[in-house]
């Protein structure tokens, strides 16, 4: 089964970071990734990068590479994503998933429920 | 970066009926294309994954096609609970990407 459970909704400054928190529950942490997701008011879901639970290891977009942190902590089984340097086009709802990767297959199986981050001055 | 083009972006149908939504990749992503519903304030939920094969749980009325360029996601005897958007994703190459979304109204 699985679950995963995000943090709180945010209200940042432009130019402020945030860390949300995803915790798994349910099933073997380390040997599934972690893919972020993200959707602005009224947009589509944009992915945001993936994480090897087990490694630690990353990939991020070129656009966001340089504001974009996800890590894990394998001891609470939880996974976070720090996005720096916010600006109003950052305000979205944004979920992790679960990112199943076997031979040929690569999806997102297990979504949290989002987290809303609102940036405003 | 792979684009993804949905057809059509919104979709008017009645209860009972049968949908089709194309989904178009600029180049080849063999079989690596993912289907995902969203409804609004809730977790998009996985439908379809590498094409064709059935995620767990979803019923049978969910169905893809398709390889290269070209998917599709059928929908038959359309009910309530489906009313909702459909999005595309290919997961061949990072930065994976999904379509814009296909908008599924009642009619």
């Amino acid at each position: 089964q699985g679950q995963l459970m995000q943090s709180a909704t945010e209200v940042k400054k432009p130019g402020a970071s945030v860390k949300i928190s995803c915790k798994a529950s349910g099933y073997n942490f380390t040997i599934f990734g972690i893919t972020w997701v993200r959707q602005a008011p009224g947009q589509g879901l944009e992915w945001m990068g993936w994480m090897s639970v087990y490694s630690g290891n990353t990939k991020y977009p070129k656009k966001l590479q340089d504001r974009i942190t996800m890590t894990r902590d394998k001891s609470t089984t939880t996974a976070y994503m720090e996005l720096r340097s916010l600006r109003s086009d950052d305000t979205a709802v944004y979920y992790c998933a679960r990112d199943v990767s076997v031979g040929s297959e690569w999806y997102f199986d297990i979504w949290g429920r989002g987290t809303l981050v609102t940036v405003s001055s | 970066d792979i684009q993804m083009t949905q057809s059509p972006s919104s979709l008017s149908a009645s209860v009972g009926d049968r949908v089709t939504i194309t989904c178009r990749a600029s180049q080849s992503i063999t079989t690596y294309l993912n289907w995902y519903q969203h409804k609004p304030g809730t977790a998009p939920k996985l439908l379809i994954y590498s094409a064709s094969s059935l995620h767990s749980g979803v019923p049978s009325k969910f169905s893809g096609r398709g390889s290269g360029t070209d998917f599709t996601l059928t929908i038959s005897g359309l009910q309530p609970e489906d009313f909702a958007t459909y999005y595309c994703q290919q997961s061949y190459v990072t930065p994976f990407t999904f379509g814009q979304g296909t908008k599924l109204e009642i009619k």
